[in-house]
């Protein structure tokens, strides 16, 4: 099974900052890659999906990059909305496996 | 609008069976799987299975073979999931999300509490 990787599994930041989360895969996965957010007691909610490609209604803050077996979530500028959980996701026909995490909270 | 709504929280003991459901509402049903993901408490996410509204085929992860059923009712649009020999681990928050690969909507989860 593919493995899903995230560093770091905590992140402390500051509102305006930029981030960047790593998503790394035991093989190559392509561009078949999504992330999430989740918050404290909510469903997690999908902002990038494809590696790259941002959700309808998802601020343009956030960004998508990779192929491959590297993948990189950013928060351009960090909002007070942004503090929360972020998980990538793996998916192929039939078979989905998710990263560990990463909760970013606030410095 | 989509919506997922699911089922209400459950207390079960151990050694039995829950099943979970999710009624979908404001898209075509039969145009998309669903998928089911639990979330253990301070834990992360953690991918079930899937199963095909049209047809009604699964894959489920290989953690849950036999013990894990998905099940579709087309005439309300609601999928289903049953989990049988629970034990404490299966404590959870259990969510569905639509979709074939990643997931757009999800319900609001469902906690299922197991405990003697």
């Amino acid at each position: 099974d593919i493995q899903m990787t995230q560093s770091p599994s905590t992140l402390s930041a500051s509102v305006g900052d930029r981030v960047t989360i790593t998503c790394r895969a035991s093989q190559s996965v392509s561009s078949w890659l999504a992330w999430y957010q989740q918050k404290p007691g909510k469903a997690p909610k999908l902002l990038i999906y494809k590696a790259s490609s941002l959700e309808t209604g998802v601020p343009s803050r956030f960004s998508g990059s990779g192929s491959g077996t590297e993948f990189t979530l950013t928060i351009s500028s960090l909002q007070p909305d942004d503090f929360a959980t972020y998980y990538c996701q793996h998916y192929n026909s039939y078979y989905q496996t998710f990263g560990q995490g990463t909760k970013l909270e606030i410095k | 609008q989509v919506q997922l709504v699911q089922s209400g929280a459950e207390v079960k003991k151990p050694g039995t069976s829950v099943k979970v459901s999710c009624k979908a509402s404001g898209y075509t049903f039969i145009s998309y799987y669903m998928y089911w993901v639990r979330q253990a408490p301070g834990q992360g996410l953690e991918w079930m299975g899937i199963i095909n509204s049209r047809g009604g085929s699964t894959n489920y992860a290989q953690k849950f073979q036999g013990r894990v059923t998905m099940t579709r009712d087309t005439s309300t649009s609601t999928v289903y999931m049953e989990l049988s020999s629970l034990r404490s681990e299966d404590t959870a928050v259990y969510y569905c999300a639509r979709g074939y690969s990643y997931g757009d909507f999800w319900g609001q989860g469902t906690l299922v509490t197991v405990s003697s």
